[in-house]
């Protein structure tokens, strides 16, 4: 079974400054999928970044980047130019690589307040 | 992106009494979808897995007779709390992967249930 851990239950950031997240993960699995996703307020889901196992290269999606370390299994998520929309719960998710379905584990969840 | 919808966003029901919770792919197919419940400030916990056309599989500790999911469509799951008690007051999300997509997945906004 796989577990994903996120050690940050609350952060805060001034706004536009930079911010790290941290998650480490356990699994055997050699091929998997790492994910960030944002859950404002709103409480809707929305994916914040992707990262493939097999790619030693690190996702970035403009003031989104995560730092993939496989061996240590770690995958933090920083984000740069912090703005107040950032303000959100974001959690870590681990998927196996598979096909078609399946499933998400999370972790606990870091609530991320920016300040202005 | 893809759109997935859940109805009712908000129910209040009384202590022994049903509810029905639906999950819709609104612009794609899946052929599985997952329920999730969250506690306030706590991550998604999976309760089920949907299956099109078969039955679902539940986590363990999910009361399978208390919580019945159906998934008769490809485009609808629901989710029916039978019985439903103050302590089955929660935020229940749903997520569907579109048929054939590896690792894609699209989260409903959640339907915040109270049980009177």
């Amino acid at each position: 079974a796989q577990t994903v851990t996120q050690s940050q239950p609350e952060m805060s950031v001034q706004e536009a400054e930079t911010v790290t997240l941290s998650c480490t993960y356990d699994t055997s699995e050699s091929n998997y999928y790492l994910f960030w996703y944002k859950q404002p307020p709103s409480r809707q889901m929305i994916l914040v970044i992707r990262q493939e196992a097999y790619k030693q290269q690190n996702a970035t999606e403009n003031r989104f980047s995560v730092n993939f370390q496989k061996a240590a299994k770690s995958f933090s998520l920083k984000i740069s130019d912090s703005q107040l929309g950032d303000t959100a719960m974001y959690f870590c998710a681990f998927m196996k690589h598979g096909t078609s379905g399946s499933r998400l584990t999370f972790g606990e969840g870091t609530q991320l307040t920016v300040n202005p | 992106g893809a759109v997935v919808s859940q109805h009712p966003s908000w129910v209040i029901c009384k202590s022994g009494t049903s509810v029905k919770i639906e999950c819709r792919s609104l612009d794609f197919q899946a052929t599985t979808m997952f329920w999730y419940r969250q506690f306030p400030k706590q991550s998604l916990m999976l309760m089920a897995t949907s299956n099109e056309g078969s039955k679902a599989t539940y986590e363990q500790g999910v009361e399978k007779d208390k919580f019945l999911i159906n998934h008769a469509s490809l485009t609808l799951s629901t989710l029916t709390v039978t019985s439903a008690h103050p302590e089955d007051s929660s935020f229940y999300i749903c997520s569907a992967p579109p048929a054939g997509e590896i690792y894609e997945q699209y989260f409903g906004p959640g339907t915040r249930l109270t049980v009177t």
